[in-house]
């Protein structure tokens, strides 16, 4: 079975400073795996996917995240964040050929000036 | 073009009550699922469809029913509402088509609170 860990549930960070986001799964088989971004009172969207090739996905807004097969993370990085940024952000991964998707318990961001 | 839509957007029901949330796409979607958000559990599957007339359990389906009768609706029924229902609900869907994995368009979701 899949699973993933966020292990931390709520990140504070200063406007301008970069920001780690952790996300560590388990899986047997090859997987997939997604940055979903939910905005206060609204639905998730996705942020970024790792499908295959490039270990390293970028966002339009300036997020990325690496795919790392030996450490089975896919951490979120930004180099200097907004107040705008201010959202949760959950890591899901889904098996390779199969649309279910198994997310982590989400980090809160918070973006103050 | 509306995308993923659920109705209603609040809803507040009594222990043993009985209601069909809705979910609508337009987008020609196969796949269709059922999420419920709670605090520090992240989103858990409740049922998904792979296309008209066929349902699947996920991770958390008792107390739920589903039916896909149309490629565009995916309505949750619970049966019997219980407190431990008290959730937002989130409807998704994905195109369906290989390589099957694809971005998944969530609805706004629903809040529920059961007293």
């Amino acid at each position: 079975a899949q699973s993933v860990t966020q292990l931390d549930s709520q990140v504070p960070v200063f406007e301008e400073a970069p920001v780690e986001l952790r996300c560590n799964y388990s899986s047997s088989v090859s997987v997939y795996l997604f940055w979903y971004v939910q905005y206060p009172n609204q639905g998730l969207q996705l942020l970024l996917k790792y499908l295959s090739g490039s270990t390293l996905v970028e966002s339009i807004n300036g997020f990325e995240a690496e795919f790392n097969k030996s450490q089975t993370s896919f951490h979120l990085r930004k180099p200097s964040v907004h107040i705008s940024d201010t959202a949760e952000y959950f890591c899901a991964v889904s098996h390779t050929g199969f649309q279910k998707l198994v997310f982590g318990t989400g980090t809160r961001l918070l973006v103050s000036p | 073009n509306a995308g993923v839509t659920q109705t209603p957007k609040f809803q507040v029901l009594k222990t043993g009550q009985s209601m069909t949330l809705q979910c609508a796409q337009d987008m020609n979607h196969e796949y269709m699922s059922w999420y419920r958000q709670d605090p520090g559990m992240g989103l858990r599957l409740i049922h998904y469809s792979v296309g008209a007339g066929i349902t699947d359990q996920g991770e958390v389906p008792n107390g739920y029913n589903v039916s896909r009768s149309t490629t565009e609706d995916f309505p949750l029924r619970l049966l019997s509402a219980a407190p431990s229902q008290t959730s937002v609900y989130f409807c998704a869907t994905s195109p369906g088509r290989a390589p099957f994995v694809e971005t998944q368009y969530f609805g706004p979701g629903t809040r529920l609170l059961v007293l």
